[in-house]
Parts: C-alpha cells; sequence; structure tokens
C-alpha cells in the first residue's frame, strides 16, 4: 500500500512532556500538509511543505509546535511542553503541486494529554 | 463564524432511504472536495469539484457545485448501512493559500437496517 502512513496510531502522554509525530507521504507528491481535528468538528490547517519549504503556518501553530521535511520526503510535528488542550487527532496529508491538487489524508495520530 | 456551514449536523435514516447533504458559504471555492470519515480514521477523498455547475456521480452518490462556487450538495440514493460515517466538506479558497484545505464541521450520516 502507498497511501499515507503516520505513527504512531496512538499516544498518550503526561501534561509538560514532549511528543513527536511522524508522517511519510505519497512518494510522489512534494506537498505535506498537517491538520489537527477535536472531537465533533472538521479538520483545521496547521502547516504544509512544498518539498523542503515549510510555506506557510496557522495562527493555531502556537511556539510550542514545531514542524520540519528534512529532505522533502518524510515530516515530523513536535509539539514541546504538551497541554490538556492539545489533546486532539493530528492528521496529515500529501498531494501534488497545483490550485486543485486532491489531498489525500494519512489515518492519522491520537494524542491524549493526561 | 464557520466559513463552511455543513447541514444537517447529524442524519439517522433507514435502509434505502434517499438523503442529500450541504455544504454552503459566502466564499468562492476555486475546488471543493467531499471526504467520509470513520472513527479513529483519517478521512478518505470521494471527488472533488472545480467548474460551476458540475455534476459529478460515484455509483450512489451525486455531487453538484454551485454555479457561483460557494455551495456544494451530497446526494445518496437508496442509503445502505455502510454508507455510515461523517462526511466532509473542504474547499480551497479562491485566491487564498494554495495549501489551506478550509472543512465543514461535517454530516455525522447512520444508515440502519
Amino acid at each position: 500500500d502507498t497511501g499515507v502512513s503516520q505513527d504512531p496510531r496512538h499516544k498518550i502522554t503526561k501534561r509538560g512532556q514532549n511528543v513527536t509525530f511522524r508522517c511519510d507521504p505519497i512518494s510522489e507528491h512534494n506537498r505535506l500538509y498537517w491538520y489537527r481535528q477535536t472531537l465533533g468538528q472538521g479538520p483545521e490547517f496547521l502547516t504544509y511543505f512544498q518539498n523542503e519549504a515549510q510555506l506557510e503556518k496557522s495562527r493555531l501553530l502556537s511556539d510550542r509546535f514545531s514542524a520540519e521535511r528534512p529532505k522533502g520526503s518524510f515530516s515530523t510535528l513536535e509539539i514541546q511542553r504538551t497541554e490538556q488542550g492539545d489533546s486532539a487527532m493530528y492528521l496529515c496529508a500529501s498531494s501534488l503541486q497545483g490550485l486543485e491538487a486532491e489531498q489525500y489524508f494519512g489515518p492519522g495520530t491520537r494524542l491524549t494529554v493526561t | 463564524t464557520q466559513l463552511l456551514e455543513q447541514s444537517p449536523q447529524f442524519l439517522s435514516i433507514q435502509e434505502g432511504e434517499n438523503l442529500t447533504v450541504y455544504c454552503n458559504s459566502s466564499s468562492v471555492f476555486s475546488s471543493l472536495q467531499w471526504y467520509r470519515q470513520e472513527p479513529g480514521e483519517g478521512p478518505v477523498l470521494l471527488v472533488t469539484v472545480v467548474t460551476g455547475g458540475e455534476v459529478k456521480k460515484l455509483k450512489r452518490l451525486t455531487f453538484q457545485f454551485g454555479d457561483a462556487r460557494k455551495d456544494s450538495s451530497l446526494h445518496i440514493t437508496a442509503a445502505q448501512p455502510g454508507d455510515t460515517g461523517l462526511y466532509l466538506c473542504a474547499g480551497a479558497r479562491y485566491g487564498g493559500s494554495q495549501g489551506n484545505l478550509i472543512f465543514g464541521k461535517g454530516t455525522k450520516l447512520s444508515v440502519k437496517p
């Protein structure tokens, strides 16, 4: 299967700890996106990369959040000093370049901060 | 204020019934996608509509993009239990960021056998 993969699928952490999530996009896709989804809401955009360049960041992405895509392939999303409000599903998507490019999502990483 | 309003929020119907869900906005979108999401999983892309007035069919699902590219609808004919899920519409805003898909809150559909 060559779809978008995410690891881990579930993460439980204590408040104040750091967590890192990984996303592997569809291999020929040069764009990679991170979204966050909380219960009863649609996904909300966090940031996106074109190749290794981070082209846009949402105001939702506080200083505690950082994302990288060092070689233009997989990406990591790190949350430092986690808070209970960070509990959510973190979704990764990838696409080809273009205004009407379709975004394909991974299965998500469910984060629970206790 | 939600940029994309979906209605209804919840829909519970019997197998075999028809239904329509709506996605409305005051903004113009260059394209609009429909996704279905199962609990604990990521959204799965169903269709992309690009041209105003466009109609696309996917088996029993019919998608329409409004003439002004501000709204869309999804019609399901003869719903089946396998259609159960959260249906999300998402738009790429015309003239907006190329990376930022804006999602509605979704319509949670339950089809009972």
